[in-house]
């Protein structure tokens, strides 16, 4: 079955970019699915961050749009996420799904990557 | 955007009992588009049940899923050791997709 494993930094200063990938091993980043970004925080819960499909096309949450960017490397079956201008209020642990067929669910997690933002 | 209410915050069962846990939205939930995610500590959120009822590959039947509109149930017939843990919901059909604020499950 398909895994995923986010990978990036796990401090961000205040006012910085996080940079976040999630490499798919065990299948294809071209196959009929959408991949996403998803974060949980104590204070927020889990919140949806954005998703893509394999040829660029995107969706984002409404108040994280103008901060986020996700994009899709097929060469190395990977998809990654960026959010500028980083707060406190941004630290979460930062997980990577599919969703099968675009249906709107997550069927496949990685382990998830905790980031905090702090000087 | 749809807020989703779960409760009890906590339930506290013993292994062998019946859980009954609620998730309700704020507005109708588009098809039965809402999802239910076991997570443990430490771990990933794992799928249980998407389209309000349909269980996902390799979850045990003592998992089930209804409802409607506004109004979801997952039960889990009869606890067993390994299913003590948070519960979340999630709707998915009207975007953004959000999720309920969770439900923990312990042994009594």
């Amino acid at each position: 079955q398909v895994q995923l494993q986010e990978s990036g930094p796990g401090l961000v200063k205040p006012s910085g970019t996080l940079s976040l990938t999630c490499a798919v091993s065990d299948g294809s980043i071209t196959s009929d699915n959408w991949w996403s970004w998803v974060r949980q925080s104590p204070g927020k819960g889990l919140e949806w961050i954005g998703e893509i499909y394999h040829r660029g096309n995107t969706n984002y949450h409404p108040s994280l749009k103008s901060r986020v960017t996700i994009s899709v490397d097929k060469s190395k079956n990977q998809f990654s996420l960026k959010l500028n201008s980083m707060t406190a209020a941004d630290t979460a642990v930062y997980y990577c799904g599919r969703v099968p067929g675009g249906k709107g669910y997550f069927d496949f997690w990685g382990q998830g990557t905790l980031v905090t933002v702090s000087s | 955007e749809i807020v989703l209410t779960q409760s009890p915050g906590t339930l506290s069962l013993s292994p062998g009992e019946r859980a009954t846990l609620s998730c309700r939205a704020s507005q109708s939930v588009s098809r039965s588009q809402l999802a239910w995610y076991q997570q443990k500590p430490g771990q990933a959120p794992r799928l249980l049940i998407y389209g309000a009822s349909s269980r996902a590959t390799g979850i045990p039947d003592r998992f089930s899923g209804s409802g409607s509109g506004t109004d979801f149930t997952l039960t889990i017939s009869r606890l067993e050791p390994e299913d003590f843990a948070v519960y979340f919901c999630h709707q998915y059909g009207s975007s953004p997709g959000t999720f309920g604020q969770g439900t923990k499950v312990e042994i009594k």
